[in-house]
């Protein structure tokens, strides 16, 4: 079965709004990522935080990691209309191999 | 760079046919993978190789075989096509554990297969 739980399944906002989408997972982890998925387009690499880090930035995008609690967050401040995609965690448990989770559908309406 | 480059981009098989997907990167990555993704599934490891001449099976391996014989190629077969296999097909690659870039995937851009 796959490893991670993503929350909520869909997300529906204003433009300008904060996004959060969680993620939880079973087994421990080397890492954790976050990949964002337009329609009908491949999977791209947003952001990586490793299993000793606790927070990271990147521009808009922050994400938490609590491996006691075995979740993530993903948090878009400020969202815009082109943020409008999917969502996915992923987590690297040995080498190279990520395992995904069901993804957050994301709608920022302008 | 191309990155990660998947043909073809959209197929239609019959039950029973066989077809190769094929994939190919130019980034000397070690690690390659192939994954499935179906509605409300996620994305589903099939198979993956974690260098020339390696491969492994996924979540998922079943009706599918795999071949690693260069760096560079990393060809998905389906030996005999079953409707149960009609979803995107998604060849991804990354430098594996080591590097500045360790366990970062770049993906192709899918590849749609219809298995009537």
């Amino acid at each position: 079965s796959q490893q991670g739980e993503e929350d909520p399944q869909a997300l529906s906002i204003q433009e300008g709004e904060n996004a959060t989408m969680n993620c939880s997972y079973k087994t421990s982890i080397n890492n954790l990522q976050w990949y964002r998925q337009n329609s009908g387009r491949g999977l791209v690499h947003l952001i990586l935080i490793r299993s000793n880090e606790r927070e990271k930035h990147s521009g808009r995008l922050r994400v938490t990691l609590d491996t006691s609690k075995k979740s993530s967050s993903l948090l878009i401040t400020a969202s815009r209309a082109a943020d409008t995609a999917s969502y996915f965690c992923a987590q690297t448990t040995s080498y190279g191999k990520l395992t995904f989770g069901q993804g957050t559908i994301l709608t920022v309406h302008p | 760079n191309a990155g990660v480059t998947q043909t073809p981009k959209f197929q239609v098989l019959k039950t029973g046919q066989s077809m190769t997907l094929q994939c190919a990167q130019d980034m000397n990555h070690e690690y390659m993978s192939w994954y499935r993704q179906d509605p409300g599934m996620g994305l589903r490891l099939i198979h993956y190789s974690v260098g020339a001449g390696i491969t492994d099976q996924g979540e998922v391996p079943n009706g599918y075989n795999v071949s690693r014989s260069t760096t560079e190629d990393f060809p998905l077969r389906l030996l005999s096509a079953a409707p149960s296999q009609t979803s995107v097909y998604f060849c991804a690659s990354s430098y594996g554990d080591r590097g500045p870039g360790a366990n970062v995937l770049t993906f192709g851009a899918g590849s749609r297969l219809t298995v009537l």
